[in-house]
């Protein structure tokens, strides 16, 4: 079973872009999670979808934000970019039945 | 609201040596505890799991139990290797569709 993919792996962007990240799930789970990572901060949770729906939501400003497609496939957007947005983006997806989360590889976002 | 602690790193130690990681948790109900571990350049991975009190969850020499009683879930292994250097993350899942994760603890096992 292919594991959690995520595109890009690195971005390099520029203050005040926008920039998005996609993550496609294990087959057949329909739950996505979204998570900052930073050495700083740790692993902060930004939010988690379920079948196309937003059904919890981390501690971050509204410039950040997200989507479900139908195929359980999901992208998180950054807009107005600011240097301490420089980060891991992880995502990891999980199925219903025992709430195990299977982390992609991340994408690395740095800001300059 | 629900935390997780662990205790800070870096933690260093000699090929063989013992390893306790601690992790200590506030939830209300009762939550799925699990140890995620995280490679240089990689995402996290889950080590193992336990989803009530007493539970013993195991992988690769790793154990931790679920202690309601102390809410706990201390990560040990009996004998560390050089590739278990990482960092070692505690998690609990409590229900509302939301992980809470520890700040992480870095190991690193010296040959």
């Amino acid at each position: 079973k292919a594991g959690v993919t995520q595109t890009p792996r690195y971005l390099i962007k520029t203050r005040g872009q926008q920039v998005t990240l996609s993550c496609s799930p294990i087959s057949g789970h329909r739950s996505v999670s979204w998570y900052q990572q930073t050495p700083g901060q740790g692993l902060q949770f930004l939010f988690e979808y379920f079948s196309e729906t937003q059904r919890n939501k981390g501690n971050f400003p509204g410039r950040f934000s997200g989507r479900q497609f139908s195929n359980s496939r999901s992208e998180m957007n950054v807009s107005t970019l600011e240097l301490g947005d420089s980060a891991l983006y992880l995502c990891a997806s999980s199925s219903t039945s025992d709430h195990e989360q299977y982390f992609g590889p991340g994408t690395r976002l740095t800001v300059t | 609201g629900d935390s997780v602690t662990q205790m800070e790193g870096p933690v260093t130690l000699s090929e063989e040596a013992f390893l306790t990681i601690n992790c200590t948790y506030t939830a209300t109900g009762y939550p799925s505890l699990f140890w995620y571990v995280q490679y240089p350049g990689e995402g996290l991975q889950l080590l193992l799991k336990a989803t009530k009190a007493d539970d013993k969850g195991s992988n690769k020499g790793f154990e931790a139990t679920y202690r309601k009683e102390t809410t706990s879930f201390h990560l040990e292994k009996g004998s560390v290797q050089v590739s278990d250097s990482a960092v070692y993350f505690c998690a609990l899942f409590s229900g509302t569709y939301k992980y809470i994760f520890g700040t992480g603890t870095r190991l690193k096992v010296l040959a």
